[in-house]
């Protein structure tokens, strides 16, 4: 079946440091990859998405490149900043047959970004 | 756009008794919403896939009779937790897809509901 790992966290940065977290994926078919926000007792936000290989996704200064030949996904930010601190889960949704619009989720990486 | 509201946020409930979430998409029709569960840090589980007007696709492991899921309309999904128990204590979260300006797979999700069986 489909499964998706992210790095493990938690993740502890100073402002402006660089951010990477890593993803992989692995899917039955050709799948959409998504990354995905929760801030502090709220509910999820869609951060980026991409569909198809060598997209690029991109928002609020994050970016993450559709990689197909090593099936991967990562998150990175060149300057975080205290208010990036959040929960970031990777996910995909596979686009073929019964499994269609379900996503799965990796198990979330806890930021932490200190001033 | 693409709002997607839950109620309500926190509930406290006996054991033994019935809890009712509602999931609301705001400005959009959503043909599917999504039912998730998320334990403490960890990552969200999928319950269950209800499309309206028809009946609920669970999740293998979900039961279908403690887990009741309603789609009546396009803009309203609700799912029962029915003779609650402690373990069933979590947090409930729903998304919704909207067809029509997104084609593709994009969820959008709510707030989510604390759900605390005592």
């Amino acid at each position: 079946g489909d499964s998706v790992t992210q790095m493990e966290g938690p993740v502890t940065l100073s402002e402006e440091a660089f951010l990477t977290i890593n993803c992989t994926y692995t899917a039955t078919g050709y799948p959409s990859l998504f990354w995905y926000v929760q801030y502090p007792g709220e509910g999820l936000q869609l951060l980026l998405k991409a569909t198809k290989a060598d997209d690029k996704g991109s928002n609020k200064g994050f970016e993450a490149t559709y990689r197909k030949e090593t099936t991967s996904f990562h998150l990175e930010k060149g300057s975080v900043q205290v208010s990036d601190s959040a929960v970031y889960f990777c996910a995909l949704s596979d686009r073929g047959g019964t499994s269609y619009g379900k996503l799965t989720f990796g198990q979330g990486t806890i930021l932490t970004v200190h001033p | 756009g693409a709002v997607v509201s839950q109620h309500p946020s926190r509930v406290i409930c006996k054991s033994g008794t019935s809890v009712k979430i509602e999931c609301r998409s705001l400005d959009f029709q959503a043909t599917t919403m999504f039912w998730y569960r998320q334990f403490p840090k960890q990552s969200l589980m999928l319950m269950a896939t209800s499309n309206e007007g028809s009946k609920a696709t669970y999740e293998q492991g979900v039961e279908k009779d403690k887990f009741l899921i309603n789609h009546a309309s396009l803009t309203l999904s609700t799912l029962t937790v029915t003779s609650a128990h402690p373990e069933d204590s979590s947090f409930y979260i729903c998304s919704a897809r909207d067809w029509l300006r997104h084609p593709t797979d994009t969820q959008y999700f709510g707030p989510g509901t604390r759900l605390t069986v005592l």
